[in-house]
């Protein structure tokens, strides 16, 4: 059974303070790691996909990495506008219903 | 532009009563899937669909059904709504044969049984 474990589960910044956001994951045969972003009374928002350990990407003050156990979600010199709920989630190769298997996020607050 | 609507947004009915929560999405997409958000359990998946006339179970499907009679809807129909299944219902779809993870969402139901 795949499982996601997203830390912390709420993160309080100010603004211009970066920091990192972690998913560990266990999965068999790995088909893709995925971030989401998820604003309040809003359906979950595509940010990143990676399907490799060693995979980077990057989107404006967001850098996703993926090693072989977890991903890291950096947040460069955030924003106000980067509160949100931030989704990890996992599709394996295993059995069993297909679909995505989602963490229970990362509630993050960017104060002015 | 392409889109993903769900209706309605919300919805209060009564224990024991059918409700039936639509989704309709414009990307041309073959994979179409259903998930509840409940805190404490983050998005869960209920059923999903591959294609027209195609229907599979998820994590959490017991108490709900799908049909899937053209590419563009897949409503989600609660047979005998229960209190346990007032949480917030989510659509989305992905592209057959491209990024199965890609999933586009819609912008939710809020279901309360009372």
């Amino acid at each position: 059974e795949d499982q996601v474990t997203q830390s912390p589960e709420a993160l309080r910044l100010q603004e211009g303070e970066s920091s990192s956001l972690n998913c560990s994951y266990t999965v068999s045969g790995l088909r893709g790691l995925f971030w989401y972003r998820q604003d309040p009374g809003k359906g979950p928002e595509f940010l990143f996909t990676l399907y490799s350990a060693g995979e980077e990407k990057e989107k404006e003050r967001l850098k996703a990495t993926l090693t072989k156990k977890e991903s890291f979600l950096h947040i460069t010199a955030p924003k106000p506008e980067d509160s949100a709920t931030y989704l990890c989630a996992v599709r394996g190769s295993g059995g069993g219903a297909d679909g995505l298997t989602f963490g229970k996020g990362t509630h993050l607050i960017i104060q002015p | 532009d392409a889109e993903i609507t769900q209706s309605p947004r919300h919805k209060i009915t009564e224990t024991g009563r059918q409700v039936t929560l639509a989704c309709h999405q414009t990307w041309n997409h073959n994979n179409m899937f259903w998930y509840r958000q409940d805190l404490g359990h983050g998005l869960r998946l209920i059923h999903y669909s591959y294609g027209v006339q195609d229907t599979n179970k998820g994590e959490v499907s017991d108490g709900y059904s799908v049909s899937r009679s053209n590419t563009e809807d897949l409503p989600l129909t609660l047979e005998s709504a229960a209190s346990s299944q007032t949480s917030v219902y989510f659509c989305a779809s992905s592209e057959y044969g491209g990024l199965w993870g890609e999933q586009y969402f819609g912008p939710g139901t809020r279901l309360t049984v009372t």
